[in-house]
C-alpha cells in the first residue's frame, strides 16, 4: 500500500477564499483522523471518522471549517471562507480500530496551508 | 476527557547518552493503548512504540523502551545509545481501546542530540 496520501503538499491561498485539503486512508482502516500541528498550539485534533461516520468533531476551530468522507477511500477538510490564522500543516492519518492488539495510526505527509 | 502532558519542550543530550523523554496522561477508560511518535525536521510522523494498559511488561523497539507506570499514569520514553538522527519532535499519544477510540496527543518534546 502507498500509505495515508494528502493532497496538496501545499497551497497558498489568500484570506477569504476557499481551500479543499484532501485525503485518501490506507485501504481497509476503518479510522480517519484529521490534525492541524501549529507552533503555538502542536498537534490538535479536529475530527475523526469511524466507518466514514464522524465521531468527534469537538476539535473543529469553528464553523468555517468542514470535514466529510464520502466512502472508504477519501475525506475533505474545506475552510471557508479562510483566514491567516488557519495556516498550519494538516496532517491525515488513518488506522484499523485498537482492539487486542497495538493498531497505530499511520500519518501522511501533511498539507501546508498559508493563508495570506 | 483524555490529556497527554509532556513537560519537557526542549531536551538536550550528548551522543552515546540514554534520554528519557517524560509523558504522563489522564484518562478515565480501564483499556487504553499508549504511543510514542517521532516527527524529524522534514515533518513526518513515524511511529516508535506502542504499549498496551494491560501488558505487563513494558514495551521494547531496538533502541527504544517505554517506562511504563501504570499507578502513576506515566509513560516515559527511553532511548538508548542516543544517536545524532535521533534529533527531532518527540510525541506522546493516547488512546482507548473501547467506545470512541480518539487519538490524543501531548504538546510535544524537542530532543536534540549533540555531537
Amino acid at each position: 500500500d502507498a500509505g495515508v496520501i494528502q493532497s496538496p503538499r501545499h497551497e497558498v491561498t489568500e484570506m477569504g477564499q476557499e481551500v479543499t485539503l484532501r485525503c485518501k486512508p490506507i485501504s481497509g482502516h476503518d479510522y480517519l483522523f484529521w490534525y492541524r500541528q501549529t507552533m503555538m498550539r502542536g498537534l490538535e485534533l479536529l475530527i475523526y471518522f469511524n466507518n466514514n461516520v464522524p465521531i468527534d468533531d469537538s476539535g473543529m476551530p469553528e464553523d468555517r471549517f468542514s470535514a466529510k468522507m464520502p466512502n472508504a477511500s477519501f475525506s475533505t477538510l474545506k475552510i471557508q471562507p479562510s483566514e491567516p490564522r488557519d495556516s498550519a500543516v494538516y496532517f491525515c492519518a488513518s488506522s484499523l480500530g485498537l482492539v487486542g492488539d497495538r493498531q497505530e495510526a499511520f500519518f501522511g505527509q501533511g498539507t501546508r496551508l498559508t493563508v495570506v | 476527557a483524555q490529556k497527554i502532558t509532556q513537560t519537557q519542550p526542549g531536551m538536550f543530550v550528548q551522543e552515546k547518552e540514554a534520554v528519557t523523554l517524560d509523558c504522563t496522561y489522564d484518562t478515565s477508560d480501564q483499556s487504553y493503548g499508549l504511543f510514542w511518535y517521532k516527527q524529524p525536521s522534514s515533518g513526518e510522523m513515524i511511529f516508535l512504540i506502542y504499549q498496551g494498559s494491560y501488558d505487563e511488561q513494558n514495551a521494547t523497539e531496538g533502541r527504544y523502551s517505554l517506562n511504563f507506570q501504570k499507578a502513576r499514569k506515566s509513560a516515559n520514553l527511553v532511548i538508548s545509545a542516543s544517536q545524532l538522527g535521533d534529533s527531532a519532535m518527540y510525541f506522546c499519544a493516547m488512546r482507548p481501546n473501547q467506545g470512541a477510540q480518539k487519538l490524543v496527543f501531548g504538546q510535544g518534546t524537542r530532543l536534540t542530540i549533540n555531537p
